[in-house]
């Protein structure tokens, strides 16, 4: 049974550009998590969603970031019109359930030059 | 709202030492806390969890141990390993899922 899947794993965009991470939760999850870990910080919760629905997105910048978790496919953190303060490593985390454990992916290190 | 505080690093210690890294927490609530592990290049691994007060967590040879009256939950270690280097955080929930808020994390790095 595969784990959480992210990719790319290192992504490099031009300040304005647009960047698509994507996660593939792990079989049999149906609820997945982003975060976000800017250099020496902690892991910062940004939105949290069930299969085509967005349950919690209170961590979310309100411009320039959406996310999205199709019935078919991986969810995708869509970030447009990249700024360098958006260079940070970005996790997704999937769970069975709401209250079950989440498990991690790998992660996709975002560098905006 | 809620929030962890855990102590800074990084933290260097001889292979064999004790490890204790500190973590307090304030929520409002009863919340499930966590010591999530992450090795170099790696994603997340949840290392041990408790779910209410003076329950202990341990896995590995890792405990901690859920103090309402300190709001802690000091992670500890009696022996260490270089396999231990690595980055830990501590996380509070108010539920037992994905929904996590972490502190900043504490660099180990053990020398043999």
């Amino acid at each position: 049974n595969a784990g959480v899947m992210q990719n790319p794993r290192h992504l490099v965009r031009r300040r304005g550009q647009e960047a698509r991470l994507r996660c593939s939760p792990m079989k049999g999850h149906s609820h997945v998590y982003w975060y976000r870990q800017l250099p020496e910080e902690g892991l910062k919760f940004m939105v949290y969603l069930q299969k085509e629905n967005i349950i919690d997105e209170s961590g979310m910048p309100k411009e320039r970031f959406s996310a999205e978790f199709p019935k078919e496919g991986p969810s995708i953190l869509r970030i447009q019109q990249v700024v360098r303060g958006d260079s940070a490593a970005y996790f997704c985390a999937s769970s069975f359930q709401e209250n079950t454990e989440a498990f991690f992916g790998q992660g996709t290190r975002l560098t905006v030059v | 709202g809620d929030s962890v505080t855990q102590m800074e690093g990084p933290v260097t210690l001889s292979e064999e030492a004790f490890l204790t890294i500190n973590c307090t927490y304030t929520a409002t609530g009863y919340p499930s806390l966590f010591w999530y592990v992450q090795y170099p290049g790696e994603g997340l691994q949840l290392l041990l969890k408790a779910t209410k007060a003076d329950d202990k967590g341990s896995n590995k040879g890792f405990e901690a141990t859920y103090r309402k009256e300190t709001t802690s939950f000091h992670l500890e270690k009696g022996s260490v390993q270089v396999s231990d280097s690595a980055v830990y955080f501590c996380a509070l929930s108010d539920s037992q899922g994905g929904k996590l808020i972490f502190g900043q994390g504490t660099e180990l790095s053990v020398k043999p």
